[in-house]
Order: structure tokens, then C-alpha cells, then sequence
């Protein structure tokens, strides 16, 4: 089946700092999503990015579907943005998704 | 509430119990899916749902038992709990396919469960 792999695996950032976060994908896909799990546990869809870029803030990710791989981007990073970030995409018939194993990101004051 | 929610947030039980796991959307979506987020796993698929009544398993399946009586419910039953299972678990639903945005996956707010 197909491949999900994320980098790097942990992350540590100064509030206000930039970063990128990447996932790269081992088979054609015609959709890709990024999620956070903040803090408090909770899965927030973040990007739904089958191809091209998408900006939502301070968040933007870029997906390049023809070289497998997705961006996330973070720009002026607060503490609230730590927590895991994950890709995923689909696999077989029922939208059923393939999660890549993370990156944790920690963001210090 | 509209959206998906989850029941209960937090559930701390003993090895061989039964706990049954909730999960309510509220947007008429056809399919519904049972995640747990494990440390260095990311997030693995355990059942998943296209229909009422249409069940089938996912990745991680053992140890789990689902029921679609309801589109709008999809509870999952741990039959006799391990510790293995303690985990955060995540409900989600999407739409039926065809319909443009069908691969995108609405997540509950997650249970998180402790086998002691």
C-alpha cells in the first residue's frame, strides 16, 4: 500500500520563528490533507490540498502531487501551534486516509 | 451541537472490561471511521463504516467490535480491554463520494482512554 513519511520527526522553535514541515508520499494521489493535534488533544482538519497552495494565516502548505510531496509551512510561530502535525492521504475505496507518523513540533516563549 | 462529537472525552477502565466508545455527526454523512493515535504510529485506522449496517475492518482491528444501526452513530466496543488499547481515539466522517470533497475527513474531538 501506499507510503506516507513525514520530517522531520521533532521539531523545536522559538516563538516567532518559521519552519517547514514535509510529507512525502509514495504512490499518485489525487488528495492530500494536514492536521494538528493541538494540546488539548484535539484533531483540527487543517488543509484539504490535493495540489497547488493554500494560505489560511500564518499557515500555508503547498502540495506537488506529480513529485509526491507536500509542504506545510508556519511562519511566526506562537506556543499554540505546537502539538503534531500529520499528513494523510487516501487509500482505497471508502476515503479511508494513510497517516504519516508525525512531526512534533514544540514551540518555547 | 452540529458537527461530531465524541463520548466520553476521558475513560479510565480495567484490563478485561467492556468499554463501549461513542461517536454522533450530525451531517448525515454516509461513511465514519474509528481512528487510535498512538506515539510513533501516527494515526491507524481500525474500522470503518460506508453505510448503515456496511462495516469492514482497518488496519487495526483486533480486539475491537463496530455497529452502524444509525448513519448517524458509529459506536466502537473494546469487548475485553488491554492494556494495549490504551490510546486516544478518534472518530471521523466524510461525505459519499462523488460529490467533490468526498476525501476529506472531519474528525471528533477524540476519547482518551486509559486500561489500567
Amino acid at each position: 500500500g501506499i507510503q506516507v513519511e513525514q520530517s522531520p520527526p521533532d521539531l523545536i522553535l522559538q516563538e516567532g520563528a518559521n519552519s517547514t514541515l514535509r510529507c512525502n508520499f509514495s504512490d499518485s494521489v489525487n488528495n492530500l490533507q494536514w492536521f494538528h493535534r493541538n494540546p488539548w488533544g484535539q484533531l483540527i482538519n487543517l488543509f484539504y490540498i490535493p495540489s497547488g497552495t493554500k494560505q489560511n494565516g500564518r499557515l500555508s502548505a503547498t502540495t506537488v502531487a506529480t513529485e509526491r510531496y507536500s509542504l506545510l509551512y508556519i511562519s511566526s510561530s506562537q506556543t499554540t501551534d505546537s502539538g503534531v502535525y500529520f499528513c494523510a492521504v487516501p487509500s482505497g475505496g471508502y476515503n479511508k486516509l494513510i497517516f504519516g507518523a508525525g512531526t512534533r513540533l514544540a514551540v518555547h516563549p | 451541537d452540529a458537527g461530531i462529537t465524541q463520548s466520553p472525552r476521558y475513560k479510565i477502565t480495567e484490563t478485561g472490561r467492556q468499554v463501549t466508545l461513542m461517536c454522533h455527526q450530525t451531517w448525515s454523512h454516509s461513511y465514519m471511521f474509528w481512528y487510535r493515535q498512538d506515539l510513533g504510529h501516527g494515526l491507524r485506522l481500525i474500522y470503518y463504516s460506508a453505510a448503515a449496517d456496511i462495516t469492514d475492518k482497518g488496519e487495526v482491528p483486533d480486539g475491537y467490535v463496530v455497529s452502524r444501526s444509525k448513519t448517524e452513530n458509529f459506536p466502537l466496543t473494546l469487548e475485553s480491554a488491554t492494556r494495549s488499547q490504551t490510546s486516544v481515539y478518534f472518530c471521523a466522517s466524510s461525505e459519499a463520494p462523488f460529490s467533490g470533497r468526498a476525501d476529506t475527513q472531519y474528525f471528533g474531538p477524540g476519547t482518551r482512554l486509559t486500561v489500567l
